[in-house]
C-alpha cells in the first residue's frame, strides 16, 4: 500500500527556516514526480513546486522562488521541502503529494500534512 | 498565467440533492483539469482526472464534464459524506505548472 508520511508540526520565529520531510513507501520512489502544496488556515490549496524522479531538477511557483528548496533522498525514499525567511503568512499546513504516472497529471497520493506555525 | 475560478464559493444542499460546481479557466486548457475533495483536517483526495474520468474507487454519483474553459463537477444524489470542499486543478501537460481553483464548500442545508 502506498503511503506518504510527513514529519511533525513545527513552530518557527519570523526569519527562520523550516524543513519538512515526506517519507514514502509502497511504490517505486524513483519513478514518480513529487510536489508540495500548502494551505493557510481557512484558505485554499496553493501549489509550491515539483521535483523530478531523479531529483536533478526542480521547478518552483514564482511566489516561492529564491526561498524554497526541494530535495529527495533515494536511499530513504524521502522528499524534503525547506522554506526560508519565514513570515507569519507562511503559517500553513504543508502537504507532499505524488504525481500520478500515465497520460494525465494529477496528485493521486497525499501526505497527511505538516502544520508550520510562524510566530514571534 | 492561467487563472482558475469556481462558482459558487459555497452552497447549501440537502442529502439526495443534485449539485453542480463550475470551474472556469481564463483561457482554453483542453481537458487538463482535475477535481479534488477535501474534508476538514484531511488531505485532498483525487476524484476526477482529465475533466471527466472518474478515479477508481470514487462513487459513480460523481461526474465531471467540460472542455476548453468551462468545466463542471456534478454530484447526483448527495450523501452525508460528500459535505466537503471541492477544488479544481489545472495542469500544463508540458510544463511543471499547476494551479488550483479557490474551492467550493458544500454544506448541509
Amino acid at each position: 500500500q502506498v503511503h506518504l508520511v510527513q514529519s511533525g508540526a513545527e513552530v518557527r520565529k519570523p526569519g527562520a527556516s523550516v524543513n519538512v520531510s515526506c517519507k514514502t513507501s509502497g511504490y517505486s520512489f524513483s519513478n514518480f514526480y513529487m510536489h508540495w502544496v500548502r494551505q493557510a488556515p481557512g484558505q485554499g490549496l496553493e501549489w509550491m513546486g515539483i521535483i523530478t524522479p531523479s531529483g536533478d531538477s526542480t521547478t518552483y511557483a514564482q511566489k516561492f522562488q529564491g526561498r524554497v528548496a526541494m530535495t529527495r533522498d533515494t536511499s530513504t525514499s524521502t522528499v524534503y521541502m525547506e522554506l526560508s525567511r519565514l513570515a507569519s503568512e507562511d503559517s500553513a499546513v504543508y502537504f507532499c503529494a505524488r504525481e500520478s504516472s500515465g497520460s494525465y497529471r494529477a496528485f493521486d497520493v497525499w501526505g497527511q500534512g505538516t502544520m508550520v506555525a510562524v510566530s514571534s | 498565467d492561467i487563472q482558475m475560478t469556481q462558482s459558487p464559493s459555497s452552497l447549501s444542499a440537502s442529502v439526495g440533492d443534485r449539485v453542480t460546481i463550475t470551474c472556469q479557466a481564463s483561457q482554453g486548457i483542453v481537458n487538463y483539469l482535475n477535481w479534488y475533495q477535501q474534508k476538514p483536517g484531511q488531505a485532498p483526495k483525487l476524484l476526477i482526472k482529465d475533466a471527466s474520468h472518474l478515479v477508481t474507487g470514487v462513487p459513480s454519483r460523481f461526474s465531471g464534464g467540460g472542455s476548453g474553459t468551462q468545466f463542471t463537477l456534478t454530484i447526483s444524489g448527495l450523501q452525508p459524506e460528500d459535505f466537503a470542499t471541492y477544488y479544481c486543478q489545472y495542469y500544463d501537460f508540458s510544463l511543471p505548472l499547476f494551479t488550483f481553483g479557490p474551492g467550493t464548500k458544500v454544506v448541509i442545508k
